[in-house]
């Protein structure tokens, strides 16, 4: 079966340190990657998402990034954390509907 | 490009009323409908999915949704809630290829006693 992992769980950051958020997809394989982030009271923000190794494609223009440098492996960053980067970060992978990591919870402080 | 409609950011109702969730989309072409519900300090959890066949899906935990093309609405029902489906409701469209996906703002639904 699939099953996809995403950590840490919850994270506290000053601001202008880096980030690194990961998330691997097991039992699977070239499934697309996603990146969103929720933020208090909001919906679901389409950050980044990825069909394929090394190919990225970029929602929103902001702070962060993304990469794949495996097939089942996403990976996003920030190199300075801004406090606007708070929020609710959660991965997915697909086809045929998402199926989603358990999140991560970031505090820039 | 898709997007997608929750009219209700909340709806209260009292335990095993009926409930309907509402979802309106917008699209150039056709598109595949979907229904996550998220429990507080959660990810999404797939409710229910229409790609193709009855207009009508049944899904996890007694929901159902219609889908209806005139009214681009896929509404989300149930006919007896419980206390345990309080949580928040996002519906979701995807285009055929499933690269994108486009959510709602979300529908909170608190179930009262």
């Amino acid at each position: 079966s699939q099953t996809i992992h995403q950590w840490p769980a919850t994270l506290v950051q000053p601001v202008g340190s880096p980030l690194s958020l990961e998330c691997t997809v097991e039992g699977t394989s070239n499934p697309n990657l996603y990146w969103y982030r929720q933020a208090a009271g909001r919906g679901l923000q389409l950050l980044f998402y990825s069909v394929g190794i090394g190919q990225i494609s970029s929602e929103v223009p902001q702070n962060l990034s993304a990469s794949r440098p495996q097939d089942r492996q996403f990976i996003l960053s920030s190199k300075k954390l801004l406090l606007s980067d708070s929020g609710f970060y959660l991965c997915a992978w697909s086809p045929g509907g998402h199926t989603f990591g358990s999140g991560t919870r970031l505090t820039v402080v | 490009a898709q997007s997608v409609t929750q009219l209700d950011s909340q709806v209260p109702v009292f335990e095993e009323a009926p409930v309907e969730l509402r979802c309106n989309y917008s699209s150039s072409v056709s598109v595949y409908l979907f229904w996550y519900v998220q429990y507080p300090n959660q990810g999404l959890q797939l409710l229910l999915k229409y790609l193709s066949g009855s207009t009508l899906v049944k899904g996890i935990n007694g929901f159902e949704a219609e889908f209806n093309k005139s009214q681009t609405s896929f509404h989300l029902r149930k006919p007896s809630v419980h206390i345990s489906d309080t949580a928040e409701y996002f519906c979701a469209v995807s285009g055929y290829n499933f690269n994108k996906f486009y959510f709602g703002s979300g529908t909170k639904l608190n179930v009262k006693p």
